[in-house]
């Protein structure tokens, strides 16, 4: 199916326990981009991707790793879990040759706990 | 840097009523403004966009207007329905060196009560 999916749509772990979230896009749109969504903060941008083997860092990044060997894949790495971790997290893409106007097309999200 | 500013919910209306949801940004230059809706359990969908000045942005009878003067990107709606409940995100997003990265206002949540 055509869109942009996450993998596990839940997820509890421990603490310490690493865990990674999976991104795929099926556009390939160039752009991708995690964001952890928390009570009060709204979205907060913790790693983008402008293309395949390019990453940079955003707003939150301390505690995440991310990857992007393939343009349709972003996975999202937490090395040891922390439980101020605990969020929803989500990804997006966006196809920036279409102008300033265009948005991003997001996932259904991933809701993790850490105890 | 870029900021986003929207007025704290949750804002509950009975059906019919008007709609406003009030959006203010800091940003150098000019940058495009957007309304996300999320609706439970889901993720964000674009609702509305607007890439320059004085340009309205509309769609499902919302509607906002960018305003450069104010800083302002108010949503509005003339009469809300139940099924318009939902978190709603004020997003601005400024090609800064490339990143492309939309930042997001806090949200604000409206219930619609019949």
């Amino acid at each position: 199916d055509a869109g942009i999916t996450q993998s596990p749509r839940y997820k509890i772990t421990e603490t310490g326990r690493q865990v990674t979230l999976m991104c795929h896009q099926t556009w390939s749109h160039s752009y991708m981009f995690w964001y952890r969504q928390d009570l009060g903060h709204g979205l907060r941008l913790i790693y983008y991707s402008a293309a395949a083997d390019i990453t940079d860092k955003g707003e939150v990044p301390d505690g995440y790793v991310v990857s992007r060997s393939k343009t349709e894949n972003f996975p999202l790495t937490l090395e040891s879990a922390t439980r101020s971790q605990t969020s929803v997290y989500f990804c997006a893409s966006s196809d920036p040759d279409r102008g300033r106007g265009y948005g991003y097309t997001f996932g259904s999200g991933t809701r993790l706990t850490v105890v | 840097g870029n900021s986003v500013t929207q007025m704290e919910g949750p804002v509950t209306l009975s059906e019919e009523a008007f709609l406003t949801i009030n959006c203010t940004y800091t940003a150098t230059g000019y940058p495009s403004l957007f309304w996300y809706v999320q609706y439970p359990g889901e993720g964000l969908q674009l609702l509305l966009k607007a890439t320059k000045a004085d340009d309205k942005g509309s769609n499902k009878g919302f509607e906002a207007t960018y305003r450069k003067e104010t800083t302002s990107f108010h949503l509005e709606k003339g009469s809300v329905q139940v099924s318009d409940s939902a978190v709603y995100f004020c997003a601005l997003r400024w090609v800064d060196t490339g990143r492309r990265a939309l930042t997001f206002g806090s949200g604000t949540r409206l219930q619609v009560q019949p």
